[in-house]
């Protein structure tokens, strides 16, 4: 047990639909990374979030937003979602600046139909 | 920018020894990860390496050349559990971010 946990565990939406998903860190970890996972490929990197911003990006488009909140938990937003968007989110959380590794959730499956 | 390369597949028999090699390329490097990810599941952790050299844990160990942007997984004593995705991951020295090479589907035979 890693101590991060994501919410909902599983989700189906329709296609052109919003979705939240939620990521609580480890106790004293402050940065939180998300990343998608189609099936048979490596997780892709979004972006990343330290003391509540924005702390680079990977190759997806604005409609995946995230947040960060004061206790380090985050969100993922996505807008506008499309076929492709189905896959496994994870959420990893680490300390900044610590040569230690990045735990991960357990995930999120989303389907979008 | 990063780029990590790792074979898809491969495959090993039940007690034998299997290395998993990663090559990557990286503007600033702050160390490199291995994680287990079997299907359906989250990644776990592995092992880290930061300096050149082997890092050993029970069945598993980890090398790594700094020189070279070369690392491997070495599995020893392999067992039916052992099938799973393997995940070799490096750390920007400049942001922190953990890119992901694509995995190393590895399928254990009896």
């Amino acid at each position: 047990e890693t101590g991060v946990t994501q919410s909902p565990t599983h989700l189906i939406k329709t296609r052109g639909q919003q979705v939240t998903l939620r990521c609580s860190s480890q106790s004293g970890h402050n940065t939180v990374s998300w990343y998608q996972q189609a099936l048979g490929q490596g997780p892709q990197f979004i972006f990343q979030y330290y003391r509540e911003e924005e702390n680079g990006r990977g190759n997806f488009p604005p409609r995946f937003s995230g947040l960060q909140f004061p206790n380090y938990s985050s969100e993922l937003n996505v807008n506008a979602l499309e076929l492709d968007d189905s896959a496994l989110y994870l959420c990893a959380s680490s300390k900044s600046g610590a040569n230690t590794e990045a735990f991960f959730g357990q995930g999120t499956r989303l389907t979008v139909v | 920018g990063q780029n990590i390369d790792q074979p898809t597949e491969m495959t090993a028999t039940e007690g034998a020894i299997v290395q998993i090699n990663c090559t990557y390329q990286t503007s600033g490097f702050n160390g490199l990860f291995w994680y287990q990810q079997h299907a359906g599941e989250a990644p776990t952790f592995l092992s880290y390496n930061v300096l050149d050299g082997l890092e050993e844990k029970g069945r598993f160990s980890s090398f790594l050349s700094r020189s070279k942007g070369y690392s491997y997984l070495l599995l020893k004593e392999l067992q039916m559990k052992d099938s799973a995705s393997y995940l070799c991951a490096v750390r920007s020295l400049r942001d922190d971010k953990i890119i992901f090479g694509k995995g190393t589907r590895l399928h254990i035979l009896p």
